[in-house]
């Protein structure tokens, strides 16, 4: 069956520049999370979203970070008035359950957006 | 917080050795243990995991342990082929939802 996918798979943005990046979860998955991986780094949680309800944001390193589910299936991460540091890998996973599951269930990843910000 | 401490890299092994990564971890409570493979050019594939202490979490050959005394997941493979050659990262997943992952260890087999 088909996994997460991520679009656009690569991305140059000149610094200043708005970026919006989108994510389809596996179809039926309740939980979706966004990470961001810096070169040579794990990947570092960002926020998380149950069905179209986003319950944590506090991996969001500014407010020019915007995440949104709006109707509990594709998400995209918006980036505004883009800067240098914000040059990442940004990954997104969703996994089936939520609640008393959500500490075992395995998290399926999609393939990543590198942003490159010049 | 919930923290994992990973093996630095990078790893160079001949093919048929023995690998041995290690993993040590902070968390509250009891946490589910992981670890991802990513493959160059590829995403962050489940390699294995374990969700409760003194679980053996094993797939293609690597395994781990899970081990509350010494709050360590180290992963083990007895031989290691050149197609191994990935980044491999141990992640935990406390009472949040999300991962927290370690920093990575880059392995290269050789032929």
């Amino acid at each position: 069956g088909a996994g997460v996918s991520q679009s656009p798979r690569y991305k140059v943005a000149k610094r200043g520049q708005d970026v919006a990046l989108r994510c389809d979860p596996i179809s039926g998955h309740v939980s979706l999370f966004w990470y961001q991986q810096a070169l040579g780094q794990g990947p570092e949680f960002l926020t998380y979203f149950q069905n179209e309800a986003q319950l944590d944001k506090s991996g969001l390193p500014s407010d020019r970070f915007f995440a949104e589910r709006p109707e509990g299936s594709v998400s995209t991460l918006k980036i505004q008035r883009t800067q240098q540091e914000d040059s990442a890998v940004y990954l997104c996973a969703s996994s089936l359950g939520a609640g008393t599951r959500i500490r075992t269930d395995t998290q399926y990843f999609g393939p990543g957006t590198r942003l490159t910000v010049l | 917080g919930n923290s994992v401490t990973q093996m630095e890299g990078p790893v160079t092994l001949s093919e048929e050795a023995f690998l041995t990564i290690n993993c040590t971890y902070t968390a509250t409570g009891y946490p589910s243990l992981f670890w991802y493979v990513q493959y160059p050019g590829e995403g962050l594939q489940l390699l294995l995991k374990a969700t409760k202490a003194d679980d053996k979490g094993s797939n293609k050959g690597f395994e781990a342990t899970y081990r509350k005394e010494t709050t360590s997941f180290h992963l083990e493979k007895g031989s290691v082929q050149v197609s191994d050659s990935a980044v491999y990262f141990c992640a935990l997943k406390g009472s949040a939802r999300q991962l927290t992952f370690g920093s990575g260890t880059q392995l290269t087999v050789l032929p």
